[in-house]
């Protein structure tokens, strides 16, 4: 089984300033075949269901907007918030789809 | 529109079997795709239970795949989890979703408590 882990646990960060959030996985997500990294990433806010933000750990979805950005390869990945609004607070959890499925344990991101 | 719905018990008792659907509306669970189970206990994380690809292959968390069982059924363009023997340790929100690998359409979810 892949283990995902995340850090930090959570984090507390100004308004209009960089979020930077880490997830990493006990073996390689890269697929060789096709040089794809199978890592999404996810945003949860209170009562709702998970929103995908990105996959092929890169890739963002449609809608999402662009101060959200994955970056990483193999084991290590990073989910950026460029410059943090009042709406991205929630928990951020990365998930990979190499070997079935395997979600990380989440960030929580706040308001400072 | 794509949606997804699960439905099913609010409360099961200890030991007993739970047991939700997921109606699926604005597409043919036939036609492609993985369908799965995710729940995530109150104040805690999510956790994959299993999923069935449309052809009916399933794939289970390891974790829980002795306990675990998806199911499709085309004709109601749904499918199914059962898990039996439950504990408290079971009572979670209960997600359906759809995806190739990553999860883009989720249903709102639906709080399973296991109590006697």
């Amino acid at each position: 089984d892949i283990v995902m882990t995340q850090s930090p646990d959570s984090l507390a960060v100004s308004l209009g300033e960089r979020a930077t959030i880490n997830c990493k996985s006990s073996q390689s997500v890269l697929y060789s075949s096709n040089n794809k990294n199978y890592l999404a990433w996810y945003q949860q806010k209170p009562g709702q269901p998970p929103k995908l933000l990105i996959y092929w750990a890169s890739t963002r979805e449609s809608g999402v907007p662009d101060r959200f950005s994955g970056s990483g390869s193999g084991t290590d990945f990073t989910l950026t918030i460029s410059s943090l609004q009042a709406e991205d607070v929630a928990v951020y959890y990365c998930q990979q789809y190499y070997s079935t499925f395997t979600f990380g344990p989440g960030t929580k991101v706040d308001i400072k | 529109q794509v949606q997804l719905q699960e439905s099913g018990p609010g409360l099961v008792k200890p030991s007993e079997t739970l047991s939700l659907t997921c109606t699926v509306s604005g597409y043919s669970i036939s036609s492609g795709y993985y369908w799965g189970w995710i729940r995530q206990p109150p104040g805690k994380g999510l956790e994959w239970i299993g999923s069935i690809y449309h052809s009916g292959s399933t794939y289970y968390n390891p974790s829980l795949k002795s306990r675990v069982t998806i199911s499709v059924d085309t004709s109601k363009n749904q499918f199914s989890l059962k898990l039996s023997s439950v504990t408290a340790a079971d009572t979670a929100v209960y997600y359906c979703a759809r995806g190739p690998g990553w999860l883009l359409l989720w249903g709102q979810g639906t709080l399973v408590t296991v109590s006697s």
